[in-house]
């Protein structure tokens, strides 16, 4: 089975530093998306960012940046210039082949941004 | 556009109870999914549906039934609620599989079942 793995259940950070979030995943493809979703206390679901596998570059969005490790299988999170807004679920997710390429979740990480 | 639209938005069942959430899409996307969201659990995939008359089961499918009538809804029926079934369900949508282009999430519906 493919999994997704978050290791951190909760983090916080002070407000105008950077954070990391960290995301392991396991699986046999080797061309596939991941995403990172962020879930604010209003429950609505946001996608952050998408890392393309066959992209050595990675991808970028604003203070969002992932440091994407296809060999080592990890897909971590970068917040620079952590903002209260940050303020958040994070979820990553996956495209399992096991459900149809439907986007399997990691059990999230609770961030939370101090002022 | 409305996007992804779920009713109710907060439901509470007993035991044994049954009913329909509600989603419809206004975006002619030929993906959609269920998934419910338990604290620790991130969101589970309970059923989704690759276009009209096509529904598969996901990794929790149990307790729960779909049909893909028209392309634009795709409502989760609980047969008999229990407990268990307590949660926050998510409705969501794509164009094409999620290898390939992200998910469009609905609101939300908090569950609680007594």
């Amino acid at each position: 089975a493919q999994t997704v793995t978050q290791s951190q259940p909760e983090m916080s950070v002070q407000e105008a530093e950077t954070v990391t979030l960290s995301c392991t995943y396991d699986t046999s493809e080797s061309n596939y998306y991941l995403f990172w979703y962020k879930q604010p206390p209003s429950r609505q679901m946001i996608l952050v960012i998408r890392q393309e596998a066959y992209k050595q570059q990675n991808a970028t969005e604003n203070r969002f940046s992932v440091n994407f490790q296809k060999a080592a299988k990890s897909f971590s999170l970068k917040i620079s210039d952590s903002q209260l807004g940050d303020t958040a679920m994070y979820f990553c997710a996956f495209p399992s082949r096991d459900a149809g390429n439907m986007l399997t979740f990691g059990g999230g990480t609770r961030l939370m941004v101090k002022p | 556009n409305a996007g992804v639209t779920q009713t109710p938005k907060f439901q509470v069942l007993k035991t044994g109870q049954s009913m329909t959430l509600q989603c419809a899409q206004d975006m002619n996307h030929e993906y959609m999914s269920w998934y419910r969201q338990d604290p620790g659990m991130g969101l589970r995939l309970i059923h989704y549906s690759v276009g009209a008359g096509i529904t598969d089961q996901g990794e929790v499918p149990n307790g729960y039934n779909v049909s893909r009538s028209t392309t634009e809804d795709f409502p989760l029926r609980l047969l008999s609620a229990a407990p268990s079934q307590t949660s926050v369900y998510f409705c969501a949508s794509s164009p094409r599989g999620t290898g390939y282009s992200p998910l469009h999430f609905g609101n939300g519906t908090r569950l609680t079942v007594t």
